[in-house]
């Protein structure tokens, strides 16, 4: 069964510094979606950034990108220039391929809590 | 633009109580999912509806239960509620069954007493 790892329960980053939140996960599959999600106070589930395994380019969006290294099933986000707004919670999750019968479904990390000191 | 809705917001129920906790979306999303949020653990899988008409158990199915009639409607149903059961509740969708990202609805706090 895929799992999916984060080791960091806390982290800390001091305003416009830069962080790097790790993920790991683990599949024999070579085809399947990476994503990392954000959680603020709100509980909104917010989506931060998107990667395709069969892409080798890391998926950058503006502040956010990502250390995609598929061999070591490794998926870590880094978050640039940190902002008081980016203080969250964070989840790593991954995207199972379609078999007949069964959902795409989602597994997710534990959760990083990111806390932005000004 | 509503996307995902859920209702109730947050609600408070004895033990052994039936509760439905109720999903909507507006997206002509075909699959739709069932989470639980519970500190330290993550989100976890409940139920999962590729489209109209079929469900599928996920990680953590037991003591619920769900039905899909239709494309915009996704209730998850608790027939007698437990402790074990209070957590924060997600629903969500997605286009595809195996592409693109959830989209998720606001969540619903649900605590058994």
């Amino acid at each position: 069964a895929q799992t999916v790892t984060q080791s960091q329960p806390e982290m800390s980053v001091q305003e416009a510094e830069t962080v790097t939140l790790s993920c790991t996960y683990d599949t024999s599959e070579s085809d399947y979606y990476l994503f990392w999600y954000k959680q603020p106070p709100s509980r909104q589930m917010i989506l931060v950034i998107r990667q395709e395994a069969y892409k080798q380019q890391n998926a950058t969006e503006n502040r956010f990108s990502v250390n995609f290294q598929k061999a070591a099933k490794s998926f870590s986000l880094k978050i640039s220039d940190s902002q008081l707004g980016d203080a969250a919670m964070y989840f790593c999750a991954y995207r199972t391929p379609y078999l007949y019968n069964q959902g795409g479904k989602l597994i997710f990390g534990q959760g990083t809590e990111l806390s932005v000191k000004p | 633009i509503a996307g995902i809705t859920q209702a109730p917001t947050s609600q408070i129920l004895a033990a052994g109580r039936r509760m439905t906790l109720r999903c909507t979306q507006d997206m002509r999303h075909n699959a739709m999912y069932w989470y639980r949020q519970d500190l330290g653990l993550g989100l976890r899988l409940i139920h999962y509806s590729n489209t109209a008409g079929t469900t599928g158990k996920g990680e953590v199915p037991d003591g619920y239960s769900v039905s899909r009639a239709n494309t915009d409607d996704f209730p998850l149903t608790l027939a007698s509620a437990v402790p074990s059961q209070t957590s924060v509740y997600f629903c969500a969708s997605s286009a595809t069954q195996n592409t693109g990202e959830l989209f998720f609805g606001e969540g619903s706090r649900l605590t058994v007493l």
